[in-house]
């Protein structure tokens, strides 16, 4: 199974912060990759697919990037909204995996 | 509006059965990848089985034999047959639609999940 690793598992930071996240797999996934945010007692939402493709209705602030084994979540300017886990995971093979998480607190 | 609603989840002691639905609104069941991602209290996601729009079916190794995926087209609802639960199984259950633009694959509609608890 592809292992995928996400740092930090956590971080603090403000509205308008700019906040990077990271994620890392065990072997190569091209593009395979992709970025969920959940907020507490919901479900997740995809926010990015195929490592940089923005899902529809998500805001600009979100971007993706990366290929190979390292990738990176960017919220370009922190919003109140924009508190939660993010998770990321891959879709180049069977079974999907998810990183950990990481929770953007304030 | 596409939706999908789970329901069944509950509190059962370890070794029963439970089965939990997913139902589906908006898009058909049948001509979607449909997974089951689960998440134990306070913990990430995790995969557990996934059917094709063709019908195969997939299951993580922590409920391979124990778990059973499968759809009912004319109702447009995903099951999830658990048997032998453990208290490892005690999670939020979800489904979740597979899209799959140009060739990749996301989970990009969830249900709003159903909890199972396995304690005696």
């Amino acid at each position: 199974d592809i292992q995928m690793t996400q740092s930090p598992s956590s971080l603090s930071a403000s509205v308008g912060d700019r906040v990077t996240i990271t994620c890392r797999a065990s072997q190569r996934i091209s593009t395979y990759l992709n970025w969920y945010q959940q907020k507490p007692g919901k479900a997740p939402k995809l926010l990015i697919y195929a490592a940089s493709s923005l899902q529809s209705g998500v805001p600009s602030r979100f971007s993706g990037s990366g290929s190979g084994t390292d990738f990176t979540l960017t919220i370009s300017s922190l919003q109140p909204e924009d508190f939660a886990a993010y998770y990321c995971q891959q879709s180049y093979s069977s079974p999907r995996t998810f990183g950990q998480g990481t929770k953007v607190e304030i | 509006e596409v939706q999908l609603v789970e329901s069944g989840g509950g509190l059962i002691r370890p070794g029963g059965s439970l089965r939990l639905s997913c139902a589906a609104s908006g898009f058909t069941v049948s001509s979607t990848y449909m997974s089951w991602v689960r998440q134990a209290p306070g913990k990430g996601l995790d995969w557990v089985s996934v059917i094709y729009s063709g019908g195969s079916t997939y299951y993580a190794d922590s409920v391979k034999g124990r778990f059973t995926i499968s759809r009912d087209n004319s109702k447009n609802t995903l099951y999830l047959q658990m048997n032998s639960l453990r208290a490892e199984d005690t999670a939020v259950y979800y489904c979740a639609r597979h899209e799959q633009p140009n060739g990749y694959d996301a989970f990009d509609i969830w249900g709003q999940g159903t909890m199972v608890t396995v304690s005696s």
